[in-house]
């Protein structure tokens, strides 16, 4: 079957770094995909990777290995405002979207 | 830009009701979504759409309906509610189905008792 990995709760410290870790097995791959998504709020894009290496966007970088299955989210510089939760997903070979169930950040002063 | 608009944003149902989730999008994106979202799991496709006209199930099809009668609107329908059915409908588009990322709708909140 087809499976996405993320830890479920995380604590950082404002102005800390913090890396989320996701974890993905599924039929075929076309895109891997990280959107936050605030309490009560509808999921908002963050980053795109389809090949091995790192993206970065200010703050927040997103990186991909195809090889290990494996991705993960860097935060840096953290704000109040970064907590919420962050969702990994894969767009599988028929090109549909398979969704971990996100890793809730929440980070202290 | 109003993006995507979903109706109503929350409703109380009682089981065996019948309900129809709304939503429109002024992007011109071809494809489109309904997912549910439910605590401690990821979401999960209900039904889908690649271009008007056309419709696909998800994974969780049963007991929902779609349609797709033109490019801006896809309404979800539950004929027959129930309790199980409770959860937060997110109504998505994308340019494409093998393109670009999702923009979501602000969710529906559903209670089915």
């Amino acid at each position: 079957g087809q499976n996405i990995d993320q830890p479920t709760e995380m604590t950082a410290t404002e102005g800390a770094i913090v890396q989320i870790n996701c974890t993905y097995q599924t039929s075929g791959f076309n895109g891997l995909f990280w959107y936050q998504q605030h309490a009560g709020e509808a999921p908002t894009f963050l980053s795109y990777n389809v090949l091995d290496g790192l993206e970065e966007k200010g703050r927040f970088s997103s990186f991909l290995s195809r090889s290990k299955g494996y991705s993960y989210l860097l935060l840096k510089e953290l704000q109040m405002k970064d907590s919420a939760s962050y969702l990994c997903a894969v767009k599988d070979s028929n090109y549909q979207l398979i969704w971990g169930a996100g890793t809730k950040l929440i980070i202290k002063p | 830009t109003a993006g995507i608009t979903q109706a109503p944003t929350s409703q109380i149902l009682a089981a065996g009701r019948s309900m129809t989730l709304r939503c429109t999008q002024d992007m011109r994106h071809n494809a489109m979504y309904w997912y549910r979202q439910d605590l401690g799991l990821g979401l999960r496709l209900i039904h889908y759409s690649n271009t008007a006209g056309t419709t696909g199930k998800g994974e969780v099809p049963d007991g929902y309906s779609v349609s797709r009668a033109n490019t801006d609107d896809f309404p979800l329908t539950l004929a027959s509610a129930v309790p199980s059915q409770t959860s937060v409908y997110f109504c998505a588009s994308s340019g494409g189905a093998s393109t670009g990322e999702l923009f979501f709708g602000e969710g529906s909140r559903l209670t089915v008792l």
